[in-house]
């Protein structure tokens, strides 16, 4: 069974600081990582990916988010927050699919990210 | 271009109403989805088609139908909801076993 956890229901971060935004994982074989943003009553919005490569990730709106192995983790960052990126943020891991681990996303409770002037 | 379209954005309907949830995407994808979504909540998934043909079904209750005509379109009639139904209704499309990319969602009210 796969598995993501997001250890923060809300992070709070004054703007022009630094922010991250925890997610670890569990999946059988080799994870497919996903970052997601959700603004109030809107649909979620995909932000950045983790398959293979590079454990650095880069994404959109200057968001990344690094692949630990050993730690199982999967942290979204941003190096100067804004008060535009308050919002709730879903973590999502998926299998390999055929060789091992659904191939359906499965999501983390969610973190409210919350950006104070 | 990576959008999924839904349609209504919003949507009030009597416990003995049926209407439809409609979903378009143009990317070619060939897998389908939709989520149910409480507030603050993560999505729910509720059916996945692969190929226009339904592959998961997560024990969701009958008053929901899914249905898919072809490949860009995906459809969720209602029939008998309860108040409890109402939710955040995400359709979302994938290729093969790649990214998800979700519509922004039909706010379900029933009453």
């Amino acid at each position: 069974a796969q598995s993501v956890a997001q250890p923060e229901d809300q992070v709070n971060v004054a703007e022009g600081n630094p922010l991250t935004v925890k997610c670890t994982y569990s999946v059988s074989g080799n994870p497919y990582l996903f970052w997601y943003v959700q603004y109030p009553n809107r649909g979620l919005q995909f932000l950045l990916k983790y398959i293979t490569g590079d454990n650095l990730v880069k994404g959109s709106y200057g968001f990344e988010a690094e692949f630990n192995k050993s730690q199982t983790s999967f942290h979204l960052k941003k190096p100067s927050a804004l008060v535009s990126d308050s919002a709730l943020y879903f973590c999502a891991v998926r299998g390999p699919g055929t060789t091992g681990g659904s191939y359906i996303p499965t999501f983390g409770r969610g973190t409210s990210l919350i950006v104070h002037p | 271009d990576t959008e999924v379209t839904q349609t209504p954005k919003h949507l009030v309907m009597g416990m003995t109403n049926k209407k439809s949830l409609k979903c378009e995407q143009h990317m070619g994808h060939r897998a389908m989805y939709w989520y149910k979504q409480k507030a603050k909540k993560p999505p729910e998934l509720m059916f996945v088609y692969s190929y226009e043909k339904l592959s998961i079904n997560e024990s969701v209750p009958s008053r929901f139908s899914p249905e898919c005509p072809n490949s860009s379109l995906l459809n969720l009639h209602l029939h008998a909801l309860q108040p409890e139904d109402s939710a955040l209704y995400l359709c979302a499309s994938s290729q093969d076993l790649g990214t998800a990319f979700f519509g922004q969602g039909t706010r379900l009210t029933v009453v």
